[in-house]
């Protein structure tokens, strides 16, 4: 049973044009999330991330929304640009302090065109 | 500031030898996690350390174990490979165990 599931495998959005990012949760003991990002041979990078407190986190063009009643997240990027072409890695786990333990996603891979 | 380094970064094995591989986390950082990733789990949970202690493990049997040194330096260790052991090892690192995590690029192990 996937706990955290990222049903896009792709996405491709125009560079400039807004990139959404889409992930879904089963498990009700997780209240921190994360995103991160993952260029070939290279491992992941941390993004952002945002505690079930709270609905919404920004950070520069990156943008985290939570819906715990609906147990979904996204990522918004805005504006998109070439250089944000990666696979984005959605992750969650139980207290922001075992955030070592995070259950992640299969990732999305985001292309942006220019 | 230098990154996580694994090491190696390429490693064949034959079944049922066992492997050691090494984490270095970025200076300063206490916390340090292993992910298992292979196509069909993805990235996979094995153990995270803080301060040479185990905090938390993963589902995989005690084939797999690890450890962290004073200095935050981390191995960890398979036993008896099988072939299902091929997989990319990802090491991460974080000054505590809260916040993202710095991964490095992996050792790509492979049992033949």
């Amino acid at each position: 049973d996937q706990q955290v599931k990222q049903n896009s495998p792709s996405l491709s959005v125009q560079e400039g044009r807004i990139s959404i990012l889409n992930c879904d949760y089963t498990n009700s003991m997780f209240d921190y999330f994360l995103w991160y990002k993952k260029y070939p041979a290279e491992g992941p990078t941390f993004l952002i991330s945002i505690s079930s407190i709270k609905d919404k986190n920004e950070d520069g063009r990156f943008t985290v929304f939570l819906n715990k009643s609906a147990k979904h997240l996204s990522l918004h990027i805005v504006p998109s640009q070439p250089g944000d072409s990666a696979v984005y890695f959605c992750a969650a786990s139980a207290r922001y302090t075992n955030a070592g333990k995070s259950t992640f996603g299969d990732g999305t891979t985001l292309t942006v065109k220019p | 500031k230098a990154g996580v380094t694994q090491t190696p970064r390429y490693l064949i094995k034959t079944r049922g030898q066992q492997v050691t591989l090494s984490c270095s986390p970025i200076s300063g950082h206490r916390s340090v996690s292993w992910y298992q990733q292979t196509p069909g789990q993805g990235l996979q949970f094995l153990f995270e350390y803080f301060s040479e202690t185990q905090r938390n493990k993963g589902n995989f049997p005690g084939r797999f174990s690890g450890r962290q040194f004073s200095n935050s330096r981390s191995e960890m260790n398979v036993s008896t490979l099988e072939l299902g052991d091929s997989a990319l090892y990802l090491c991460a690192s974080s000054l505590l165990t809260s916040y993202g995590y710095t991964f490095g690029s992996g050792t790509r192990l492979t049992v033949v």
